[in-house]
C-alpha cells in the first residue's frame, strides 16, 4: 500500500506571496492532519480534516487554511507569507482520526520564505 | 495546550549498546502514546505505540514503557545499530473537542557510533 505523499517536496517563496501544499493520504484513510515543524518549536499541529470538514485547529493565524476533497486528498494554503513560515510542513493520515488511530506521515514539504 | 518534555536532547551510544530515550508528559487524560523516528530529510516514521491501559509493549528490538503514576514514557532500543541514528519523538494523543490531537515532544537525537 502506498504511503502518504506530499507535493511539492521543496518550495521557495518570497514574503507576501501565498502557497498551496498538497497531500494524498494512504488509501482508505479519511483523516488528514497537518503539522508545522521548525527547529525552535518542533512539531506543531495545524489542523485536521475528516470527510471534507475541518474538525480540529491548532493555534495558528488565519493565514493558514486548508481543505479536503471527497477523495480525502487535502491541501493547505498559507497566504501573505512571512519569514517565520519557513518550515517543514508535514501531512499525516489515519483511518478516522480517533484517539488511538495511528497517524502515518508523509515526507513533508520544505518551504523556504525569502 | 499540552506539554511533552524530553529529558535529553542528544544521546550518543556505541553500536550494540541498548538505548533508552525518555519522555515526560503532563496530561493524565492521554489515552495513547506513540514513538516516532525521524531520519534526516524524511517525515516521522511510526515505531511503536502503547495505550494507557498498558504499562509495557514490545516490538522488534524496541520496548515502550509507560508509567502513568509519574507520567513518564520511555523507549528502549536493544542492540542499537547505526541505522537507528535519527531523532526520536514521543507523542501523546488527547481528546480535543471530541477528536484526537497529537502533541509532540521536542525530540531526542540518537547518535550511534560503529
Amino acid at each position: 500500500k502506498a504511503g502518504v505523499t506530499q507535493t511539492p517536496r521543496y518550495l521557495i517563496k518570497t514574503r507576501g506571496q501565498q502557497v498551496t501544499l498538497s497531500c494524498s493520504p494512504i488509501s482508505g484513510h479519511r483523516s488528514v492532519s497537518w503539522y508545522q515543524q521548525t527547529p525552535g518549536q518542533g512539531l506543531q499541529f495545524l489542523f485536521e480534516y475528516f470527510s471534507e470538514t475541518q474538525r480540529n485547529k491548532g493555534n495558528f493565524p488565519g493565514r493558514f487554511s486548508g481543505r479536503q476533497f471527497s477523495n480525502s486528498r487535502s491541501e493547505m494554503n498559507v497566504s501573505t507569507l512571512e519569514l517565520g513560515d519557513s518550515a517543514l510542513y508535514l501531512c499525516a493520515s489515519s483511518l478516522a482520526g480517533g484517539t488511538t488511530d495511528t497517524q502515518y506521515f508523509g515526507p513533508g514539504t520544505r518551504l523556504t520564505v525569502l | 495546550g499540552e506539554s511533552v518534555g524530553l529529558h535529553l536532547p542528544t544521546l550518543s551510544v556505541q553500536e550494540g549498546d541498548n538505548s533508552i530515550i525518555n519522555c515526560a508528559y503532563s496530561n493524565s487524560a492521554s489515552d495513547y502514546f506513540i514513538w516516532y523516528k525521524q531520519e534526516s530529510g524524511k517525515g516521522p516514521q511510526f515505531i511503536i505505540d502503547i495505550r494507557s491501559n498498558m504499562d509495557k509493549r514490545q516490538g522488534q528490538r524496541v520496548t515502550v514503557l509507560l508509567n502513568k503514576t509519574v507520567k513518564h514514557l520511555s523507549l528502549q532500543i536493544a542492540a542499537t545499530q547505526p541505522g537507528d541514528s535519527a531523532v526520536y519523538f514521543c507523542a501523546l494523543a488527547w481528546d480535543r473537542s471530541g477528536y484526537s490531537t497529537l502533541t509532540f515532544g521536542k525530540g531526542t537525537m540518537l547518535l550511534v557510533s560503529p
